[in-house]
C-alpha cells in the first residue's frame, strides 16, 4: 500500500523557515518523481513544487521561486520542501503527492496518491 | 501560465441525477488533463487522467471527454458518495494549474 506521510509543518511568524518532510513507503520511491501541492484555508489546490526521481531536475511555481527549495533523500524514501522568507499568502495545508508517470518519457504529470496534509500557518 | 476555468462554480443536484462538469483551458493543453474529487477533510483524488482515461479503482459512472481546450467530466447517476468538490487539472505546460473547483452539493 502505497502511504505517504508528511511532517514538519505548524506556526512560524513571517520571515520565518521551516522544512518540510515526506515519508514514502509501498513504491519505489527513487523510480518515481514527486511533488508538492498545497492549499489554503477555504480555496483550491495550488502547485508549489516537483522534483525527478533522480532529483536533478527541479520545478517551482512562480509563487515561491527563490524561496522554497525541494529535495529528495533517494536512500530514505524521504521528500522535503525547505520554506524560506515566509509570509502569511503560503499559509495552507501542503501535500506530498506522488506523479503517476503513465508513460516512460511522461514522469511528470498527474498526481495518483497523496498523503494527508501539513498545515503551516504563517503568522506573528 | 495556463488558466483553468471551472463550470459551473456550484451545481446542484439530487441522488440518481447525471452531473455534467465543465473545465476550460485558456490555450490548449491537447489531451492533458486530468480531474481530482476532495472531500472536506481529506486529500484529493485522482479520477481521470489524460482527459479520458479512469484512474484505478473508479467508477464507471464517472467519464471524462474533450481536448483541446474544453474538457467534461460527467457522473452519470449521482452516488452519495460522490457530493464533493471536483478540479481539473493541466500537465500541458509547467507550471501545473488547477482549475477553481466545481462543487456538487445535494439539491
Amino acid at each position: 500500500e502505497v502511504q505517504l506521510v508528511e511532517s514538519g509543518g505548524g506556526l512560524v511568524q513571517p520571515g520565518g523557515s521551516l522544512r518540510l518532510s515526506c515519508a514514502a513507503s509501498g513504491f519505489t520511491f527513487s523510480s518515481s518523481a514527486m511533488s508538492w501541492v498545497r492549499q489554503a484555508p477555504g480555496k483550491g489546490l495550488e502547485w508549489v513544487s516537483a522534483i525527478s526521481s533522480s532529483g536533478g531536475s527541479t520545478y517551482y511555481a512562480d509563487s515561491v521561486k527563490g524561496r522554497f527549495t525541494i529535495s529528495r533523500d533517494n536512500s530514505k524514501s524521504t521528500l522535503y520542501l525547505q520554506m524560506n522568507s515566509l509570509r502569511a499568502d503560503d499559509t495552507a495545508v501542503y501535500y506530498c503527492a506522488k506523479f503517476k508517470g503513465v508513460n516512460t518519457v511522461t514522469t511528470m504529470d498527474y498526481f495518483d496518491y497523496w498523503g494527508q496534509g501539513t498545515l503551516v500557518t504563517v503568522s506573528s | 501560465e495556463i488558466v483553468l476555468t471551472q463550470s459551473p462554480a456550484t451545481l446542484s443536484l439530487s441522488p440518481g441525477e447525471r452531473a455534467t462538469l465543465s473545465c476550460r483551458a485558456s490555450r490548449s493543453v491537447s489531451s492533458y488533463l486530468a480531474w481530482y474529487q476532495q472531500k472536506p477533510g481529506q486529500a484529493p483524488r485522482l479520477l481521470i487522467y489524460e482527459a479520458s482515461n479512469r484512474a484505478t479503482g473508479i467508477p464507471a459512472r464517472f467519464s471524462g471527454s474533450g481536448s483541446g481546450t474544453d474538457f467534461t467530466l460527467t457522473i452519470s447517476s449521482l452516488e452519495p458518495e460522490d457530493f464533493a468538490v471536483y478540479y481539473c487539472q493541466q500537465r500541458s505546460n509547467w507550471p501545473f494549474t488547477f482549475g477553481p473547483g466545481t462543487k456538487v452539493d445535494i439539491k
